[in-house]
């Protein structure tokens, strides 16, 4: 079946770039995500790739997307206090699967 | 637009006992979903719905129940509670085909089963 793995734990020094990596097993999928949870706070989309795109850049958030790996990774370039969060990678089949999530914590 | 809605924010229920989630959207979306969150497991996908009338089992099924009589709701049941079904609750809703692939998520519903 359809399966999302993610690190579950990222440290990062303020103003460096933070890396999340995701890889997913379904090749059919046909959009993959990221979402962005703060604390006590439902899941926000941050940005998302088509599954014939490479990359995506939308201002300090790149995506990368390996189709043939199946390896998805999210940079944010310049990270802030506010980038705190868990971030959660997702693909899109017929149905959204998500993985555990990545904490990002930031280091001052 | 509210966008999409969830009742209640928060409960406490005594093992045994029943209740519905509620969930609503207003943006005529076909798909809609429940996931809960727990610690370390991410979202697991309960149950979704590509349309009224049509339900389908995610990943985490057993112990909930839906139903879609319309396209603006998507109420999830418990029907006998169990403290394995403590978590946060959360009903996504999307456009089932198109280039708007955005799921948006309600705020969750935190239940506690003692």
């Amino acid at each position: 079946g359809e399966d999302v793995e993610q690190s579950l734990f990222l440290s990062v020094r303020e103003g460096d770039s933070s890396v999340i990596n995701c890889t997913y097993t379904d090749s059919s999928s046909t959009y993959l995500y990221w979402y962005k949870q703060e604390p006590g706070a439902g899941l926000q989309l941050l940005t998302y790739i088509f599954s014939n795109m490479d990359m995506k850049q939308d201002q300090r958030l790149t995506v990368l997307l390996n189709k043939k790996d199946k390896h998805l990774s999210l940079r944010i370039a310049d990270t802030q206090t506010g980038d705190s969060a868990i971030y959660f990678c997702a693909e899109r089949g017929d149905k959204i699967i998500f993985g555990k999530g990545t904490r990002l914590h930031i280091l001052p | 637009n509210a966008g999409v809605t969830q009742t209640p924010k928060f409960q406490v229920l005594k093992t045994g006992q029943s209740m519905t989630l509620q969930c609503a959207q207003d943006m005529n979306h076909e798909y809609m979903s429940w996931y809960r969150q727990d610690p370390g497991m991410g979202l697991r996908l309960i149950h979704y719905s590509v349309g009224a009338g049509i339900t389908d089992q995610g990943e985490v099924p057993n112990g909930y129940n839906v139903s879609r009589s319309t396209t603006e709701d998507f109420p999830l049941r418990l029907l006998s509670a169990a403290p394995s079904q403590t978590s946060v609750y959360f009903c996504a809703s999307r456009e089932q085909g198109g280039d708007n692939t955005e799921a948006f998520f309600g705020q969750g519903t935190r239940l506690t089963v003692v």
